[in-house]
């Protein structure tokens, strides 16, 4: 098993240019989840899926857009990308109410950087 | 905001010693996790406790949980190089098993 993928590992977008950050992951996980790490500011929540057609806003879900059309995928985009949304970002999974299992299983993560 | 705090935010020492991280929280919860992320990778889970439980073991890790004070401390026994990492505790505020809500980190460092 890959675990939780992440694609692509490094970015370089101008401010105002658009890109999506694709996670997958094939531990038939139901619950995703998008985080950003900042230094000094620990791993904030952006957005979240409960399930396969279903997301949520997390902690700072502004700037940001979600789509979890296949339930191994959680996609993530910056629609104008803005030089404070320069970060790592993090995918994550966990199994959910299948398993009551609180574990989450985290990706490689994405280097952004906009300038 | 953050929910969980971690304390100290570095800790060097050298290999063999043992190394304890402390986490405080705010809100009460159903339990606590912990995460290790080394260098430039993602984060790996390493132990849960959950709110009913006061001690927990996995191999060189004890995890303790204070509700009443809402806190918990990680200590790793006789620390090797490899444990040179950023530990994070995690806290599932707001009801949810599921949201977790990171603390900020604690570097820890292990000279060999």
């Amino acid at each position: 098993n890959a675990g939780v993928t992440q694609t692509p590992k490094f970015r370089v977008l101008k401010t105002g240019q658009s890109m999506t950050l694709l996670c997958a992951q094939d531990m038939n996980h139901e619950y995703m989840y998008w985080y950003r790490q900042d230094p000094g500011m620990g791993l904030r929540l952006i957005h979240y899926s409960v399930g396969e057609g279903t997301t949520a806003k997390g902690e700072v879900p502004d700037g940001y857009n979600v789509s979890r059309l296949k339930k191994q995928n959680f996609l993530l985009g910056l629609e104008s990308a803005a030089p404070s949304q320069t970060s790592v970002y993090f995918c994550a999974s966990s199994y959910g109410t299948s398993r009551l299992s609180y574990e989450q299983y985290f990706g490689p993560g994405t280097r952004l950087t906009v300038t | 905001s953050q929910q969980g705090e971690e304390d100290p935010q570095a800790l060097s020492i050298q290999e063999g010693e043992n190394a304890t991280m402390n986490c405080s929280y705010k809100t009460s919860i159903n339990n606590l996790q912990w995460y290790r992320q080394n260098s430039g990778r993602g984060l790996v889970h390493l132990i849960l406790i959950r709110s009913n439980e006061r001690e927990k073991h996995s191999g060189r890790l004890r995890v303790t949980l204070d509700t009443s004070k809402k806190s918990s401390s990680l200590l790793i026994t006789a620390s090797r190089a490899a444990d040179t990492a950023s530990y994070f505790c995690a806290t599932d505020a707001g009801g949810s098993n599921y949201k977790l809500t990171f603390g900020k980190g604690t570097l820890l460092t292990v000279n060999p």
